[in-house]
């Protein structure tokens, strides 16, 4: 079956320019996480849905980072004023149920973003 | 608070030899305890889980781990590596909570 997709695969931005990451997670999954993983180092959490509902946004760098999931599938992932040390592979993530204790955490190809 | 260690960056391995991945965590509660698996340009992979019940693990790929609470390891280990084992290694715990807390990587090199 299909598994967490995500778009753009990869994405330059110039220095101040906004950005959108798309997540579609596996179909009739209630939970998504973000993760932003810089490079060499391990995928570090950013925020967690449940639903449509942002349960969890303690790893957001910014008030510049936002993510939202209105219908509880699709996510999107927003970078405003992109700086230089936003750079990452950005990892979206679901799974079944609320991705607590056993629930196994599915995770997509990523995007990599470059700021220029 | 929960935190992962993953003893060094890069192993390099020969064709048929033992791999053996090191990771300690800590945790103020019992963990669930994961290794995924990151190949060039692809997302992660679930490799393993430890849960509760037996402390050693069986995974994909020939894969298995132990769980050993006295020295808060969960040691990733393959009898005989393959060429096709080059990739990158994560250890994960989650604690309270739903959120996975990596370490920081190990990336294998299988040597011909």
């Amino acid at each position: 079956g299909a598994g967490v997709s995500q778009s753009p695969r990869y994405k330059v931005a110039k220095r101040g320019q906004d950005v959108a990451l798309r997540c579609d997670p596996i179909s009739g999954h209630v939970s998504l996480f973000w993760y932003q993983q810089a490079l060499g180092q391990g995928p570090e959490f950013l925020t967690y849905f449940q639903n449509e509902a942002q349960l969890d946004k303690s790893g957001l760098p910014s008030d510049r980072f936002f993510a939202e999931r209105p219908e509880g599938s699709v996510s999107t992932l927003k970078i405003q004023r992109t700086q230089q040390e936003d750079s990452a592979v950005y990892l979206c993530a679901s799974s079944l149920a609320s991705g607590g204790g056993t629930d196994t955490q599915y995770f997509g190809p990523g995007t990599r973003l470059t700021v220029l | 608070a929960q935190s992962v260690t993953q003893l060094g960056s890069h192993v390099s391995v020969s064709e048929g030899a033992l791999v053996l991945l090191r990771c300690n965590y800590s945790s103020s509660v019992p963990p669930y305890l994961f290794w995924y698996v990151q190949y060039p340009n692809q997302g992660l992979q679930l490799l393993l889980k430890y849960t509760t019940g037996a402390t050693l693990v069986k995974g994909i790929n020939g894969f298995e781990a132990e769980f050993k609470k006295s020295e808060t390891s969960f040691h990733l280990t393959k009898p005989s590596a393959h060429m096709s084992d080059a990739a990158e290694y994560f250890c994960a715990v989650k604690a309270a909570g739903n959120k996975l807390t990596f370490g920081g990587g190990t990336r294998v090199l299988v040597k011909p």
